[in-house]
């Protein structure tokens, strides 16, 4: 199974609300990874886990919460967003714990639209 | 500013023709990767190519790491429409625990 997988697919939100999403994947990695892409942008970094600890937060808000439950899963826990948080969040895990030197395996994405 | 910076930004071209895209970097890496990412999807590792290395190929892709001028270019032959989509070169930077990603190069086949 080398596959990465997103829910929701898609998430509209207010910007009162609290909504999560879920990454998992069954490939063994210790990396997972979250991103932010933003349209005909690349992909920025948010939150590196390693061994299920957070070893990189990118300056993130603390409107976005990580959380490693176990090596195969990766939650971001989302609460009172703003409408320029709309985007799309891309999870990614890879092989070893820094990950910079290993492929990284992306999953599909969760289209975040905050009104 | 991103590391690695790509060139073109787009690139159109005819079915059946090769396509190039440069990507240009700032620091010293451990290594050079290539995504793919099709409209509004995830991304695909397609190659990676160590700082110890000059050239590598991958089916109808081929990768050229020039650490001395610090670029690196993506080859695609005999292009298909299927290869219609986002390129992104991305750095592992030494030191770093991360990859960096350019800002990528949008390619549109043409029939």
């Amino acid at each position: 199974d080398t596959e990465v997988t997103q829910t929701p697919k898609h998430l509209v939100m207010g910007m009162t609300n609290k909504k999560s999403l879920k990454c998992e994947q069954h490939m063994g990695h210790r990396a997972m990874y979250w991103y932010k892409q933003k349209a005909k942008k690349p992909p920025e970094l948010m939150f590196v886990y390693s061994y299920e600890k957070l070893s990189i937060n990118e300056s993130v808000p603390s409107r976005f919460s990580p959380e490693c439950p176990n090596s195969s899963l990766l939650n971001l826990h989302l609460h009172a967003l703003q409408p320029e948080d709309s985007a799309l969040y891309l999870c990614a895990s890879s092989r070893f714990g820094t990950g910079s030197s290993y492929e990284q395996y992306f999953g599909p994405g969760t289209r975040l639209t905050v009104t | 500013s991103q590391q690695g910076e790509e060139d073109p930004q787009a690139l159109s071209i005819q079915e059946g023709e090769n396509a190039t895209m440069n990507c240009s970097y700032k620091t010293s890496i451990n290594n050079l990767q290539w995504y793919r990412q099709n409209s509004g999807r995830g991304l695909v590792h397609l190659i990676l190519i160590r700082s110890n290395e000059r050239e590598k190929h991958s089916g109808r892709l081929r990768v050229t790491l020039d650490t001395s001028k610090k670029s690196s270019s993506l080859l695609i032959t005999a292009s298909r429409a299927a290869d219609t989509a986002s390129y992104f070169c991305a750095t592992s930077v030494q030191g770093a625990q991360k990859l960096v990603f350019g800002q990528g190069t949008r390619l549109t086949i043409n029939p």
